[in-house]
């Protein structure tokens, strides 16, 4: 059972453009929801996360939407660069590291 | 300062058999994480460990299991391989057991990478 649906699989965004993300999520338990980077050959790494508590969270470029009611948080990368093509998970916690983890989007940047 | 390290990075094994893989942790922190991603998917969660006690087990067979050492070290053991344990098998440790802290971050290392034939 998938508890936390990410879309799109997969996004082509022109340098300089707004890439988004969208995760839905199903557990109202999730108190954490993290948004990891993964590059070909390499491990995730955290990029940004967000607790319920707040409904937006700004760090540079990248930006996560959330929206408690809705059960819904998205990921926001402004002015995106050929360096952020990359593969990006959102992913949930409930008060522990057991992360649910969406399918992941491939993002390709193209100058 | 060294970040998580996995061993060994690449392996093939055939069906039946049994494999170990290895993880340590950055220097400082107590918990370690195991995480499957079968090619194209998200990480789905194996185990973690706190202080050398199991703290949460996913949804996989008893085929699988770990442990962790005084060190903080960590060890994943799939035995009777079966061609769908292909996959790279990630190790993620963080100071403490769970987030209550913002500070406490979940870090990977790059996984190693096993193929059944």
């Amino acid at each position: 059972q998938q508890q936390v649906k990410q879309s799109p699989q997969s996004l082509i965004v022109q340098k300089g453009g707004i890439s988004i993300i969208n995760c839905a999520y199903e557990n109202t338990a999730f108190d954490y929801f993290p948004w990891y980077q993964q590059f070909p050959g390499k491990g995730p790494a955290l990029l940004i996360a967000i607790r319920p508590d707040v409904s937006e969270k700004k760090e540079g470029r990248f930006t996560i939407s959330f929206n408690k009611s809705a059960k819904q948080f998205s990921l926001h990368i402004m002015d995106s660069q050929p360096g952020d093509s990359a593969t990006y998970f959102c992913a949930a916690g409930a008060g522990s590291y057991q992360l649910t983890f969406g399918k992941g989007t491939k993002l390709s940047v193209i100058p | 300062d060294a970040g998580v390290t996995q061993s060994p990075t690449h392996l093939i094994k055939t069906r039946g058999q049994q494999v170990t893989l290895r993880c340590s942790p950055i220097s400082g922190h107590k918990s370690v994480s195991w995480y499957q991603q079968v090619l194209g998917q998200g990480p789905q969660f194996i185990f973690q460990y706190y202080e050398k006690e199991e703290r949460g087990r996913g949804n996989f067979p008893d085929r699988f299991s770990a442990r962790q050492f005084p060190n903080y070290s960590s060890e994943l053991n799939v035995n009777a391989l079966l061609l769908g344990d292909s996959a790279l098998y990630l190790c993620a440790s963080s100071l403490h057991g769970g987030v209550k802290s913002g500070a406490n971050v979940l870090t990977f290392g790059a996984g190693s990478r096993l193929t059944v034939l």
